[in-house]
């Protein structure tokens, strides 16, 4: 168990529609980041939060944002949604910034099925 | 739960045997290196990981070397089993980009009785 907890583990939904995933870091571990999983592209960085702040941004779709909140939880946001946004998301956390690389723990994601 | 990666390369080894997963990084001022196992339906997770200034670290029965020269990173199992089954990736860390790991494509190791 990496102490990293995903909610709900499966969404299924509609184009158009729109949905939040919720991530809860390992206690003390202050950023937050985001990865889309898909079968044909592996694990794609969305973006980054430490302590509340947007620290670093990946391939995220204009459609999408996220959001840390002061107890240090996370949400991603998918709006819009398009049947080639299905895949999986995980969230991971690490304790500091992470400027000079440290390990990233992994929670086990949440499955997003576009119908 | 649905298999990640359908159509990654597989490694497949006797248990007990030892595995070799191999990895090509892109940039070569990379300076943090991660060795993550993904098991079906779960997420990434970490095995271990390496600096630039190192060219092998040892955990338990796990091995990373790097050689920076040809940008290549392995990872050594020693007397594989088959709770070692699982599609392993490595990640790169790329200076000033706040630990914004790049993750390559996986490599599904099969270990048989």
């Amino acid at each position: 168990d990496s102490g990293v907890t995903q909610t709900p583990k499966h969404l299924i939904t509609a184009t158009g529609q729109r949905v939040t995933l919720r991530c809860s870091p390992r206690s003390g571990d202050l950023s937050v980041y985001w990865y889309q999983q898909s079968l044909d592209q592996g694990l794609q960085f969305l973006i980054q939060y430490y302590n509340g702040e947007e620290r670093a941004k990946g391939n995220i779709l204009e459609r999408f944002s996220a959001q840390q909140f002061p107890d240090l939880h996370s949400e991603l946001n998918l709006s819009s949604l398009e049947l080639g946004d299905s895949a999986l998301y995980f969230c991971a956390s690490s304790e500091g910034q992470g400027a000079f690389g440290q390990p990233q723990h992994f929670g086990d994601g949440t499955r997003l099925s576009i119908l | 739960g649905e298999s990640v990666g359908l159509h990654l390369p597989t490694l497949s080894v006797q248990e007990g045997d030892n595995s070799i997963i191999n990895c090509a990084y892109s940039n070569s001022a990379s300076d943090y290196f991660i060795w993550y196992k993904q098991e079906s339906g779960k997420g990434p997770q970490f095995i271990i990981d390496i600096r630039s200034n190192m060219d092998k670290r040892q955990g338990q029965r796990v091995t990373v070397l790097l050689n920076k020269t040809v940008k290549h990173l392995s990872l050594q199992i020693a007397a594989t089993q088959p709770g070692d089954s699982a599609v392993y990736f490595c990640a790169e860390n790329r200076p000033g980009g706040y630990n914004k790991l790049i993750f390559g494509a996986g490599t599904r190791l099969a270990v048989h009785p």
